[in-house]
């Protein structure tokens, strides 16, 4: 069956701009995570949804940064007023149920300039 | 201190060589533990989890768990070139959260 998949691929940014970035789970997985991967370092975690809930919101890194799940299947990840230090990869998992195995997608790298 | 640690390497190993990778966690009722291998540029892709003491192999790989050590680690028999990639360690901790190492960047020489 298909994987997770996330849009775009690539977004380039300018500073203070808004952007989203979505993400659309293997079918029939409850829990849906984002992370943010830097070079050279492992998945940050920001946060993560059982159905259509945020259960766990605690990673992310100021009010600039929202997330929502609307119908407990795709997901957006919203940034506001984006900043340079916001340049990463933002990878998205999903996993059939809470503390199972999570399957990445592709990630969108984001940079903004 | 860090909630997962792992020595970033590099570390390189010849083909047909034992590559050991090693991952400690400081929360100690951690239940769940999972191996991912990262490609350059590519996202990361499950390997293995475990959840009990001791050993789980699969194929070319064992993992191995001491939940009184908080130590986790990832045996790589008979490595490839193919195998050379960052491999991260990964925890989900008592509060159900997951967190990953910095990654262990390996190289496989042929």
């Amino acid at each position: 069956g298909a994987g997770v998949s996330q849009t775009p691929s690539n977004k380039v940014t300018e500073k203070g701009k808004y952007v989203e970035l979505r993400c659309d789970p293997i079918s029939g997985h409850t829990a849906l995570y984002w992370y943010r991967q830097s070079l050279g370092q492992g998945p940050e975690f920001l946060i993560y949804f059982q159905g259509t809930g945020a259960a766990d919101d605690s990673g992310l890194p100021n009010d600039r940064f929202f997330a929502v799940r609307p119908e407990g299947s795709v997901s957006t990840l919203k940034i506001q007023r984006t900043e340079r230090g916001d340049s990463a990869v933002y990878l998205c998992a999903s996993s059939l149920s809470e503390g199972s195995t999570q399957y990445f997608g592709p990630g969108t790298r984001l940079t903004v300039l | 201190q860090k909630e997962v640690e792992q020595n970033s390497g590099p570390l390189s190993v010849p083909e047909g060589a034992i590559a050991s990778l090693n991952c400690t966690y400081s929360d100690r009722g951690s239940q769940s533990f999972f191996w991912y291998r990262q490609y350059s540029g590519k996202s990361p892709e499950l390997i293995m989890s475990i959840y009990s003491n001791g050993d789980k192999e699969d194929g070319r790989f064992t993992a191995q768990l001491n939940k009184a050590s908080q130590y986790v680690s990832l045996l790589i028999r008979d490595s490839q070139p193919s195998d050379s990639a960052t491999y991260l360690c990964a925890v989900m901790n008592t509060g159900n959260q997951f967190y990953f190492g910095t990654g262990t960047s390996l190289t496989v020489i042929p």
